[in-house]
């Protein structure tokens, strides 16, 4: 398997823009996990999917922020409208849940709102 | 609510020095917990994971341990290298069934050639 599977790497955008984060989580994990990134906050758990389906949203700074997941296999991130406080990196992590095994994450995206 | 902490922040060592990081959680129901290695500019690569019915484990120069009651993890590193130099995190996995994976706040390792 190739691992997990974020795109784009690197985004940079305009105040007031969509911006929309992908992750393809490693064949057969059933959990999902997002994470951000900052020198300020460390690693922010945003939001995490157990079977596709969305178990704790706290960590969603704000309701311009959504996530969903369509399928097993598929995961996005959508910020609308970003702002310049929104750049960070962005991580995407999975893991198979039943079993007492590792999470693993992608390579993230580092997002610059400017 | 489930924090994990580390100490130090920062550290500092010469070459060839044994040292232990620490990882501290509220929540001693932890599923497990699993140490990771994240290099500037880049994500955050698995290093080790005690399972749930382990105390311990070890690859390498490295050795992690778990002690639930007590709230505390460690890091062993032997014989530290420059190229250890990285920031290293852990993760606790709460929840058989919800799978939560809460982080610590990190500690930054210089090792000094």
């Amino acid at each position: 398997d190739a691992g997990v599977i974020q795109s784009p790497r690197h985004e940079v955008t305009e105040m007031g823009q969509e911006v929309t984060l992908r992750c393809k989580p490693i064949s057969g994990h059933n959990s999902l996990f997002w994470y951000r990134q900052t020198m300020m906050r460390g690693l922010e758990l945003l939001i995490y999917f157990n079977n596709n389906v969305p178990i704790d949203d706290s960590g969603m700074p704000e309701d311009r922020f959504s996530a969903k997941m369509p399928n097993a296999s598929f995961s996005t991130l959508k910020i609308q409208p970003s702002e310049p406080r929104d750049s960070a990196v962005y991580f995407c992590a999975s893991l198979f849940g039943p079993e007492d095994t590792e999470a693993f994450f992608g390579q993230g995206t580092r997002l610059t709102v400017v | 609510k489930q924090e994990v902490t580390q100490i130090p922040a920062a550290l500092s060592v010469p070459e060839g020095e044994n040292l232990v990081l620490n990882c501290s959680f509220t929540d001693s129901a932890i599923y497990n917990l699993q140490w990771f290695r994240q290099d500037p500019g880049k994500g955050l690569t698995s290093l080790l994971l005690i399972q749930s019915s382990q105390r311990e484990q070890t690859s390498g120069r490295l050795n992690a341990s778990l002690d639930k009651s007590s709230g505390r993890s460690t890091l062993y590193i032997a014989a530290s290298q420059p190229g250890d130099s990285a920031t290293y995190l852990c993760a606790g996995r709460y929840g058989g069934a919800t799978n939560k994976l809460i982080f610590g706040t990190g500690t930054l390792l210089a090792v000094q050639p």
